[in-house]
């Protein structure tokens, strides 16, 4: 199984700092079709997952520009340019490339 | 507007069942593989089960291989998991989500349902 790191843990930004949460993989994420299977989800309190970034870099529909994912192989980034009260929540990275399909343990950001 | 209803979850012995059921409406069911995440109280997030969108391939975690079972109904345009010799540790809040694609990896989940809470105790 391809076991998914997240550093740091936890987060404490002032609203209009930066913020940036690094995911590791176990094995490259990157498919012999030459995209590369690495996603960030955003937690909110109460809510389900929602969609943050697909295939490394690529915003979701409505994400606010923001938001930013690169890295290739085995490292990943997401980074938040300035951080807003909205952003509060739990981030997920998780890799498709293979089942089972899995999750980092979240990195949890709340505001100073 | 997509939308996916979870049901099915309740409070339940160790050692017995439980069938989830997940309703999708406003898109069209069969072109999608469908999976199911789950979350244990106050933990992160574990990925389930997956199938594609003609059930031709399937996929379980495995802390649940050999006791569920996932699958569905296109003609009804329903996903299913059957839940068997439940433990404890399977206490979680359980969502259904939809793949981007019909394949059941390389893949991501959009939209989630709000999820439905399976609670295994005694």
């Amino acid at each position: 199984d391809i076991v998914m790191t997240q550093t740091p843990l936890s987060l404490s930004v002032t609203p209009g700092q930066p913020a940036s949460i690094s995911c590791k993989s176990s094995q490259s994420l990157l498919h012999s079709d030459g995209k590369t299977y690495l996603y960030w989800y955003l937690q909110k309190p109460g809510q389900p997952p929602q969609l943050l970034i697909y295939e490394v870099s690529n915003r979701f529909s409505g994400v606010p520009d923001r938001f930013s994912g690169s890295g290739s192989g085995t490292d990943f980034t997401l980074k938040i340019s300035r951080v807003e009260a909205e952003d509060v929540g739990v981030y997920y990275c998780m890799q498709s490339i293979q089942l089972p399909l899995t999750f980092g343990q979240g990195t949890r950001l709340e505001i100073k | 507007e997509v939308q996916l209803v979870e049901s099915g979850g309740g409070l339940v012995q160790p050692g017995r069942s439980l069938r989830l059921s997940c309703a999708a409406s406003g898109f069209t069911f069969d072109d999608y593989a469908m999976h199911w995440v789950r979350q244990a109280p106050g933990k992160g997030l574990e990925w389930v089960s997956g199938i594609s969108w003609n059930s031709g391939s399937i996929g379980y975690a495995d802390s649940v291989k050999g006791r569920f079972t996932i699958s569905r109904d296109n003609a009804k345009n329903s996903l299913y998991l059957q839940m068997n010799s439940l433990r404890t540790e399977d206490t979680a809040l359980y969502y259904c989500a939809r793949a981007s694609g019909y394949s059941s990896t390389r893949n991501c989940f959009d939209p989630w349902g709000q999820g439905t809470l399976v609670t295994v105790s005694s």
